[in-house]
């Protein structure tokens, strides 16, 4: 079963406006989540992470938003730049039950930032 | 090296046979993982290496599919008998602390015929 869901497959956005990606979880023992980016033919890499002890955390262009009622997060990048396209995944580890660093992770969304 | 590394980066089999992915992770890392990524696919946890601790394989779609972590460095995935479903890029990372996220390799394309 899918316990982490990105349910948009594709975002295109303009250069300079703002990008939001969205992710919803199941299991409520998650308590650490993650952004990480993926070019094509390149392993992800590391963008932001939230506890669940805050509901906002920002770093540069990105923050990460964290509604844990909703069990849904939200990654903004603004302002959108051209080099911000590519796959962004979103993770969650749940410290308690799993080994530690085990993420599970979305489908993925595909962003594409159009001049 | 600076990063992960994973060899071969493009792997062509036939069913059948058996495959070995190679992971070196960054020096010092304790814990290593392997994912898989297969087309159109989120990231699926495979198997969790963490210091002398005995690993997570909770993820190994069968028992086709074994990881071994020597000398807590280098970690090898093997895939007996290939089918055409484990077809996929195969990730592997390494982590020192979760609140720095893991760092991947640029993964192995498996394409089984």
């Amino acid at each position: 079963d899918q316990q982490v869901k990105q349910n948009s497959p594709s975002l295109s956005v303009q250069e300079g406006r703002i990008s939001i990606l969205n992710c919803d979880y199941t299991n409520s023992m998650f308590d650490y989540f993650l952004w990480y980016k993926k070019y094509p033919a390149e392993g992800p890499t590391f963008l932001i992470s939230i506890s669940s002890i805050k509901d906002k955390n920002e770093d540069g262009r990105f923050t990460v938003f964290l509604n844990k009622s909703a069990k849904h997060l939200s990654l903004h990048i603004v302002p959108s730049q051209p080099g911000d396209s590519a796959v962004y995944f979103c993770a969650a580890s749940a410290s308690a039950t799993d080994s530690w660093g085990k993420l599970q992770f979305g489908a993925g969304t595909q962003v594409v930032v159009t001049p | 090296g600076a990063g992960v590394s994973q060899s071969p980066s493009n792997k062509v089999t036939e069913k059948g046979k058996d495959v070995e992915l190679r992971c070196d992770p960054i020096s010092g890392h304790t814990a290593l993982y392997w994912y898989r990524q297969s087309l159109g696919q989120g990231l699926e946890f495979l198997i969790y290496f963490q210091g002398n601790s005995a690993p997570d394989k909770s993820g190994l779609p069968s028992d086709r599919f074994s990881a071994e972590r020597t000398g807590g460095s280098v970690s090898t995935l093997t895939i007996q008998r290939t089918q055409q479903e484990d077809s996929a890029v195969y990730l592997c990372a390494s982590s020192l602390d979760l609140s720095y996220g893991y760092t991947f390799g640029s993964g192995t394309r498996l394409t089984v015929v």
